[in-house]
């Protein structure tokens, strides 16, 4: 789905910097999440924003934080508490009129530790 | 919170056979399933969706089921080719929000 633009694709991290992974989209969408996955584990999610200026910690939020000023982006830091960063981001965005909305992904960023 | 529970983890079938992959779920109220999949290296992409108000839901080669009294749903591919071949997910609302629990995903593998 060419709405959301996750950047860059691959990054990398040393030890004890925080990172942080871009995603925009330009589908008007009021809502966002940030989604990690790794080998077997399925899609997890670490946080997500129904609206702008607010947002709310997923499953495994420990070690990253969210921000959202604008409705277009919502950028996630990795940060150097998060000892496991190594996966593949997933962003996604949907309409935020209840529930049950399709959300659409980005073309994810793979982090890995140097 | 949601928990969704997806079997098998892989599942290998011959060009033509069918596929089914179950997910259950907790919530009871719980109220949109959909069902993604992901080809090797590339952004997961809804393939079909179903709400509770209804059973089963088709889309070509392509059906899902729900019981809700059972708390599960099946995504069912028929006639199965080779393209078919990717990571199938389920998923259900998380906390009654506009956030998605996913299952583990399950492989899917097409030979002809």
């Amino acid at each position: 789905d060419g709405g959301i633009t996750q950047s860059p694709k691959y990054l990398f991290r040393k030890e004890g910097q925080n990172v942080t992974l871009s995603c925009e989209q330009n589908l008007n969408h009021d809502a966002m999440y940030w989604y990690r996955q790794d080998p077997g584990q399925g899609l997890r999610l670490i946080y997500y924003s129904q609206i702008v200026n607010d947002f709310q910690k997923g499953d495994i939020a420990e070690g990253y934080s969210v921000s959202r000023e604008k409705k277009e982006s919502f950028p996630l830091t990795v940060t150097s508490a998060q000892k496991n960063p190594t996966a593949f981001y997933l962003c996604a965005s949907s309409i935020a009129q209840g529930a049950g909305q399709p959300q659409h992904f980005g073309d994810g960023t793979r982090l890995s530790i140097l | 919170g949601e928990n969704v529970e997806q079997h098998p983890s892989t599942l290998s079938v011959q060009e033509g056979d069918s596929a089914v992959i179950k997910c259950t779920y907790s919530d009871s109220a719980s109220n949109y399933f959909p069902w993604y999949k992901q080809e090797l290296g590339k952004r997961p992409q809804l393939i079909i969706d179903i709400r509770s108000n209804v059973g089963e839901k088709k889309d070509q080669r392509i059906a899902v089921t729900l019981n809700k009294t059972a708390k599960h749903f099946s995504l069912h591919i028929t006639e199965t080719q080779p393209e078919d071949s990717a990571v199938y997910f389920c998923a259900a609302p998380h906390q009654a929000g506009t956030a998605l629990i996913f299952g583990k995903g399950t492989t899917l593998s097409v030979s002809s």
